[in-house]
């Protein structure tokens, strides 16, 4: 079945520093794909999403490309800040299914 | 316009007692989910809803659970004779399904209930 794979966590940066949050999937169809961003004490936010190979979500800084040739969707920002400390999640939709399948979430913590 | 709503936020049980917890989705919102959160875990699917009716409950962990929605609306999740182990966050989320390829369901999240028994 479909299935989502993040890089474990916690990830420690440092303020400034670039990010990449790896994510790779497998799917029978041809998924839509999305990050969600959960800050501390909240509920989970679409940050961004892209539905078809190629395309490019961005949100807030950060960005993330439909790989269909790697089935990956690696969350990207040039600079991060203390205010991206929360836990990201990577999820895919199947065309016509109803359920997201999620990854784990990976933990970003920035340090000032 | 207003969000995915929850209450309670915070609900404090003693163990072996009855819980309901509430979500009020995005008006228009014809699909209803309801996940649990454990302490540092991702996301565990318990129910969906497409309207009333509840096609997949395949991710309910025990009899215990059920839930219901009327109205196309409001939802309720109910938690008889509780464990320790439901100790949780329960969120709930909407979305509003529009059918054919290329859709993305997105889901819009509430705040979530955190549940603990004791």
């Amino acid at each position: 079945g479909d299935s989502v794979t993040q890089m474990e966590g916690p990830v420690t940066l440092s303020e400034e520093a670039f990010l990449t949050i790896n994510c790779t999937y497998t799917a029978t169809g041809y998924p839509s794909l999305f990050w969600y961003v959960q800050y501390p004490g909240e509920g989970l936010q679409l940050l961004l999403k892209a539905t078809k190979a190629d395309d490019k979500g961005s949100n807030k800084g950060f960005e993330a490309t439909y790989r269909k040739e790697t089935t990956s969707f690696h969350l990207e920002k040039g600079s991060v800040q203390v205010s991206d400390s929360a836990v990201y999640f990577c999820a895919l939709s199947d065309p016509g299914n109803y359920q997201l399948i999620w990854g784990a979430g990976t933990k970003l913590i920035i340090k000032p | 316009g207003a969000g995915v709503s929850q209450s309670p936020s915070n609900k404090v049980t003693e163990k072996g007692k009855d819980v309901e917890l509430r979500c009020d989705p995005i008006s228009g919102h014809t699909a209803l989910y309801w996940y649990r959160q454990s302490l540092g875990q991702g996301l565990e699917f318990l129910i969906y809803f497409q309207g009333n009716s509840a096609p997949d409950k395949s991710g309910l962990p025990s009899d215990r659970f059920s839930a219901e929605r009327t109205g196309g609306s409001v939802s309720t999740l109910t938690i008889q004779r509780t464990q320790q182990e439901d100790s949780a966050v329960y969120l709930c989320a909407s979305s509003f399904q529009v059918g054919g390829q290329g859709s993305s369901y997105e889901q819009y999240f509430g705040p979530g209930t955190r549940l603990t028994v004791t």
